[in-house]
């Protein structure tokens, strides 16, 4: 199983639609968890951090299930411009472990 | 510019050959990570500095990667012998520390091995 796993899409979706995503790990004693975007070709940019309560930054809301460990990303309201890879990162902790999933692809399409 | 800086941004080479990529972190970052990212595929840990640590090499693929950081600053990766299967984007990212989980990310050197 890998350590972090996500549904590579694509999610094609209109405008002004919500989307969600989710992502999986294996490792229970993950500590911190991140959701990156990647734009075609481009690097990889840090989007929100995943907070055990939830967060919501704008049109975008994070949260965490430890239980069943998983985290979420929805989106709502979608824009053209939200066309992108969005990315799971998990931190294991004892020194660098940070682990991306291979990304769920999003096209916000008119 | 105050970013992470990577060079060559594009390389091709003959297989066999070797290379050295390059990567500038942001002033002040004491952590340096090496990933690469084939088409489509999502990122894999190369290496990773943090000060004057030991490097945590456990994600070089092979004895023909290697890697070093010079003063704390600039890294290089150098990979020898260079194999078709090299071929990927290798991106340098640097951050404040560990844990932080915000890493600023190069804008990666690709690379073609023929």
């Amino acid at each position: 199983r890998k350590e972090v796993e996500q549904d590579p899409g694509p999610f094609n979706v209109p405008e002004g639609a919500t989307v969600a995503f989710n992502c999986t790990y294996s490792n229970s004693a993950s500590q911190s968890f991140f959701w990156y975007r990647q734009d075609c070709r481009k690097e990889p940019k840090l989007l929100m951090s995943v907070y055990s309560s939830g967060n919501e930054d704008g049109r975008f809301t994070a949260q965490l299930n430890r239980a069943s460990q998983y985290i979420s990303l929805l989106i709502r309201d979608s824009k053209l411009s939200d066309s992108a890879t969005y990315l799971c990162v998990v931190f294991t902790g004892g020194g660098n472990k940070l682990t991306f999933g291979t990304g769920t692809q999003l096209k916000v399409e008119l | 510019g105050a970013g992470v800086s990577q060079s060559p941004s594009n390389k091709v080479t003959e297989k066999g050959k070797d290379v050295e990529l390059r990567c500038d972190p942001i002033s002040g970052h004491t952590a340096l990570y090496w990933y690469r990212q084939s088409l489509g595929q999502g990122l894999e840990f190369l290496i990773y500095f943090q000060g004057n640590s030991a490097p945590d090499k456990s994600g070089l693929p092979s004895d023909r990667f290697s890697a070093e950081r010079t003063g704390g600053s600039v890294s290089t990766l150098t990979i020898q012998r260079t194999q078709q299967e090299d071929s990927a984007v290798y991106l340098c990212a640097s951050s404040l520390g560990v844990g932080t989980g915000e890493l600023f990310f190069g804008e990666g050197s690709r690379l073609t091995v023929l």
